[in-house]
């Protein structure tokens, strides 16, 4: 296991477009976590999977994102419409179940470029 | 709101000078706070946590609850810690919320 996998690592797209994203975990962690992260901030919380069940979305997770993961395993992040501010590294993270230790492990990114 | 505050953007030190790092949260209850870390084309990695009470690449880090602070600190900076430190700050079950991050850049 060569730990959590993110694809593609790059998307340059026009604006309008839609885009997804995929995510493959740690293969014995059920928890996953997508974060988004812009240039001179922190990663930002989007959402988060506890095997395939969809348990918290921050408001910055707006109507034209959805996130799955269908059969607790991999996880898609899809972004429809996609605007300029959209462009940013979209994180994946994977954690084991209990307890929350706050220990992640992060994949190298998705990075996405809006034109 | 549970928020981590890290005021500096950029921090540049010698080599084989001490290095702090500072951390601030807001939160009325018991935290959890970390260091994550990330070095050039590497991906984000856990470098400490407070309950552990670790030193870890000769990094610690004390929970000052009186001053709601988690600075990082290191008595002898190397080359190889200049990298992007993140404060994560963690209650009951919520997700990791990080701060904005601080580059250390350790000078020759």
């Amino acid at each position: 296991d060569t730990g959590v996998s993110q694809d593609p690592r790059h998307k340059i797209t026009k604006r309008g477009q839609n885009v997804t994203f995929r995510c493959d975990p740690i293969s014995e962690h059920n928890r996953l976590y997508w974060y988004r992260q812009t240039l001179g901030q922190g990663p930002e919380f989007l959402t988060y999977f506890q095997n395939e069940a969809q348990l918290e979305k921050s408001r910055l997770l707006s109507d034209r994102f959805s996130a799955e993961r269908p059969k607790g395993s991999f996880s898609t992040l899809e972004i429809q419409r996609t605007e300029q501010g959209d462009s940013a590294m979209y994180l994946c993270a994977s954690s084991s179940r209990t307890p929350n230790t706050g220990e992640l492990f992060f994949g190298e990114g998705s990075r996405l470029t809006v034109l | 709101a549970q928020r981590v505050t890290q005021p500096e953007k950029l921090l540049s030190v010698f080599k084989g000078a001490p290095v702090e790092l500072k951390c601030n949260y807001s939160y009325s209850g018991s935290p959890e706070l970390f260091w994550y870390v990330q070095y050039s084309r590497q991906r984000l990695q856990l470098l400490l946590r407070h309950i552990s009470r670790e030193s870890i690449k000769g990094f610690t880090a004390d929970l000052n609850k009186g001053e709601t602070s988690f600075h990082l600190k290191k008595p002898f900076a190397q080359e190889e810690d200049s990298a992007m430190y993140y404060c994560a700050f963690l209650s009951g079950n919520t997700p990791l919320v990080f701060g904005k991050g601080t580059r250390l850049s350790v000078i020759a």
